[in-house]
């Protein structure tokens, strides 16, 4: 079963506007870990943002910040004031158990999200 | 912060001959690499998993027999492709478990393009 669901698989945005990219998962474990990635065309992973299963606040950093609803099991990315170098695949992506597990990360199927001037 | 170093960047062999990536950990020591592999416009796949001295553990699907990987150190876990085929072309991409670095606890190697013909 698919633990981790993007369900857009391709995302349009104006420079300067802000975008929410989707993210499900789906997990048993009390302790887990939601990571967001963005991937440029030449295919390294770049970290973006982190929100552990217990945390209170929802993660920011800079122009992204993690929309955690917990109870529906949803971990958004809003990317604010989009840039045109925002333009990239983005993937979910989530650590089941204590952050010390040694577990893999689990990936989403991805969303590419272009930025138009 | 923790960086892993992935070579080759690209590599294009023959078909039926042997490819060797290497992943190196430069400033921690990494008990545990993961291995994925990614089809274009696909998402991550964890390839298997590989702890320093023991074998690896390879996820359902993956031929261990082809997909060779040694973790003999702390600092280097290599994948070795065998018998390379046309549909093993594909992105290779190691992650390191790194408690003390950036990206809370996971690093990415560049990744390695690898084209069989």
């Amino acid at each position: 079963a698919q633990k981790i669901t993007q369900t857009q698989p391709g995302m349009f945005v104006q420079e300067k506007e802000a975008v929410t990219l989707d993210c499900t998962y789906d997990t048993s474990d009390p302790s887990y870990g939601l990571f967001w990635y963005k991937q440029p065309s030449s295919g390294e992973m770049i970290f973006l943002i982190y929100q552990g299963s217990y945390d209170q606040q929802n993660a920011t950093e800079g122009r992204y910040s993690l929309n955690f609803q917990k109870a529906r099991k949803s971990a958004n990315l809003v990317i604010s004031a989009s840039q045109l170098g925002d333009s990239a695949m983005y993937f979910c992506a989530m650590r089941e158990g204590h952050s010390n597990s040694g577990y893999a990360l689990n990936f989403g199927k991805g969303t590419s999200l272009l930025v138009t001037p | 912060g923790a960086v892993v170093s992935q070579h080759p960047s690209r590599v294009i062999c023959k078909s039926g001959t042997s490819v060797k990536i290497e992943c190196r950990s430069l400033d921690f020591q990494a008990t545990t690499m993961f291995w994925y592999r990614q089809f274009p416009k696909q998402s991550l796949m964890l390839m298997a998993t590989s702890n320093e001295g023991s074998k690896a553990t390879y996820e359902q699907g993956v031929e261990k027999d082809k997909f060779l990987i040694n973790h003999a150190s702390l600092t280097l876990s290599t994948l070795t492709v065998t018998s390379a085929h046309p549909e093993d072309s594909s992105f290779y991409i190691c992650s390191a478990r790194a408690p003390e670095g950036g990206g809370y606890g996971y690093t990415f190697g560049s990744g390695t393009r690898l084209t069989v013909v």
